[in-house]
C-alpha cells in the first residue's frame, strides 16, 4: 500500500545550526501533511500542518515545505536547540479521509 | 496535553486474559482516536469515533473494540491479549473537523507475558 516514508532514520546536527528533516510520500490524492515531534516517553506532540493548497508554511522556528511534484515534504528547524532532540514524524491525510498515514520517524540528535 | 489522560501508564497481563485501556478528555472533543506505537511501524490506527457510540475501524483493529458511551471516555479493549499486541497505546483527540491536528496523550505501555 501506499505510504509516508523517511529518507533518514538519524540526524545529528551541531546546535545552533538548522536542521532539515525530510519525508517522501507515494500517494498524490494526500491533501493534508503533518510535522510531530515526540520525546521520549511522551506522546506525539504537534508542530506544524500544511495542506496540499500550500507550498510553505512557518511557524515559530520551523518551516514546512511542499513539494507536490516530487511528493516531498521537509521540516526546516532554525537554530536547533538541545530541546529539539526527539523523534520526528510525518503523516498524511487523504482526501479528508479519518486515518492519517504516518511515517517511521526521524531521530534528530543535537551535538553540543 | 490538550486535557488528555491515558490510564494506566503501565501494565503487564497475561496472555489470553481480557484488558481494558481508558482515555478521558476534558475538552469535549467529537473525534478521538486510538492508536499504537511499535518500533519500525511508526503510529498505527486501531479504532478511532466520531462521537458517542459512532465508532469505526482503522488499519489494525483485530483484536480490539472499543466504546464510546460518554464524549469524554474512549475505551480500549483486547478481548484476550496476545503477545503481539505489547505495545505501547497512544489515544489522540482532534480538535476540530477530520483535518485537524491530532493532539495525544502520553501513552500506556502493555506488555503481555
Amino acid at each position: 500500500g501506499e505510504s509516508v516514508g523517511l529518507h533518514l532514520p538519524t540526524l545529528s546536527v551541531q546546535e545552533g545550526d538548522n536542521s532539515i528533516i525530510n519525508c517522501a510520500y507515494s500517494n498524490s490524492a494526500s491533501d493534508y501533511f503533518i510535522w510531530y515531534k515526540q520525546e521520549s516517553g511522551k506522546g506525539p506532540q504537534f508542530i506544524i500542518d500544511i495542506r496540499s493548497n500550500m507550498d510553505k508554511r512557518q511557524g515559530q522556528r520551523v518551516t514546512v515545505l511542499l513539494n507536490k511534484t516530487v511528493k516531498h515534504l521537509s521540516l526546516q528547524i532554525a537554530a536547533t536547540q538541545p530541546g529539539d532532540s526527539a523523534v520526528y514524524f510525518c503523516a498524511e491525510n487523504i482526501r479528508s479521509n479519518y486515518q492519517l498515514i504516518w511515517g517511521a520517524g526521524t531521530k534528530l540528535i543535537i551535538k553540543p | 496535553d490538550a486535557g488528555i489522560t491515558q490510564s494506566p501508564r503501565h501494565k503487564v497481563t497475561e496472555t489470553g486474559t481480557p484488558v481494558t485501556l481508558r482515555c478521558h478528555q476534558t475538552e469535549n472533543h467529537r473525534y478521538m482516536y486510538w492508536y499504537r506505537q511499535d518500533p519500525g511501524h511508526g503510529l498505527r490506527l486501531i479504532h478511532y469515533s466520531y462521537g458517542v457510540k459512532d465508532t469505526d475501524k482503522g488499519e489494525v483493529s483485530d483484536g480490539y473494540s472499543v466504546s464510546r458511551s460518554k464524549t469524554e471516555d474512549f475505551l480500549l479493549t483486547l478481548e484476550s491479549a496476545t503477545s503481539s499486541q505489547t505495545s505501547v497505546y497512544f489515544c489522540a483527540i482532534s480538535l476540530g473537523t477530520v483535518n485537524s491536528p491530532l493532539h495525544f496523550g502520553n501513552g500506556t505501555r502493555l506488555t503481555v507475558t
